[in-house]
């Protein structure tokens, strides 16, 4: 298994502004993932964070919004860019290690 | 696309076991997993199946996969107070490289 910290654990942001989520996996992995579960829903995936490449984005989310770094093979970020109230969540990021994929704890987001 | 279904409740008394139903539609899925999520924590892994097994037993827990009908289902024996939770299926496809695709979640009630 993989052991995943992520920061912050929580903030609470202004309109417009952005903030940059952290993930650090205690392991080299090859994927690593971002998801977003907003209040009371399930995860929907936002894109999988590739080494060494740009992030590979699902349908409904975009790069201008959702910027990804993945420098290494154990870090990546997440960044929400000129956040509004919608984008309040959870934002949990994940690494496939073995035959499962692990998550992070989250960064619970709210956007005043 | 695929889309993975889930009850919303499931109210069990303490000591009865617990049966967590689950379909999908992806007849490509590989790997199918059960997720535990206690209330304000993180997503835990509990158990995955292959998609050639049929059964797979960990414990209290058991899972049930019935490729024909793409049926999933996670039975918990003596249900504990501590088993409560959302319980979330999910399914790949391929062997790793893709994001997880969730059901909206199970909330399983345990009553005294």
């Amino acid at each position: 298994s993989a052991v995943i910290s992520q920061k912050p654990s929580r903030d609470i942001c202004q309109r417009g502004t952005s903030l940059t989520i952290q993930c650090q996996v205690d392991s080299q992995v090859t994927m690593m993932f971002w998801y977003r579960q907003q209040p009371g829903q399930s995860l929907t995936l936002i894109a999988t964070a590739n080494q060494g490449s740009e992030a590979t984005y699902e349908s409904g989310f975009v790069i201008d919004k959702f910027p990804i770094s993945r420098p290494n093979l154990t870090f990546s970020t997440l960044t929400v860019s000129n956040m509004s109230p919608e984008d309040s969540s959870i934002y949990l990021c994940s690494a496939e290690s073995g035959s499962g994929q692990y998550f992070g704890p989250g960064t619970r987001l709210t956007v005043l | 696309g695929e889309d993975v279904e889930q009850s919303l409740f499931l109210s069990v008394r303490e000591g009865d076991s617990s049966v967590i139903n689950c379909t999908y539609t992806d007849s490509s899925s590989t790997y199918l997993y059960w997720y535990k999520q206690e209330p304000g924590a993180g997503l835990q892994l509990l158990t995955y199946i292959f998609s050639n097994m049929d059964m797979k037993q960990d414990q209290r827990l058991t899972v049930l996969l019935n490729k024909k009908d793409k049926h999933l289902s996670l039975r918990i024996a003596d249900t504990q107070t501590g088993d409560s939770a959302i319980y979330f299926c999910a399914e790949i496809a391929g062997g790793g490289a893709d994001g997880l695709t969730f059901g909206k979640g199970t909330h399983l009630i345990i009553q005294p």
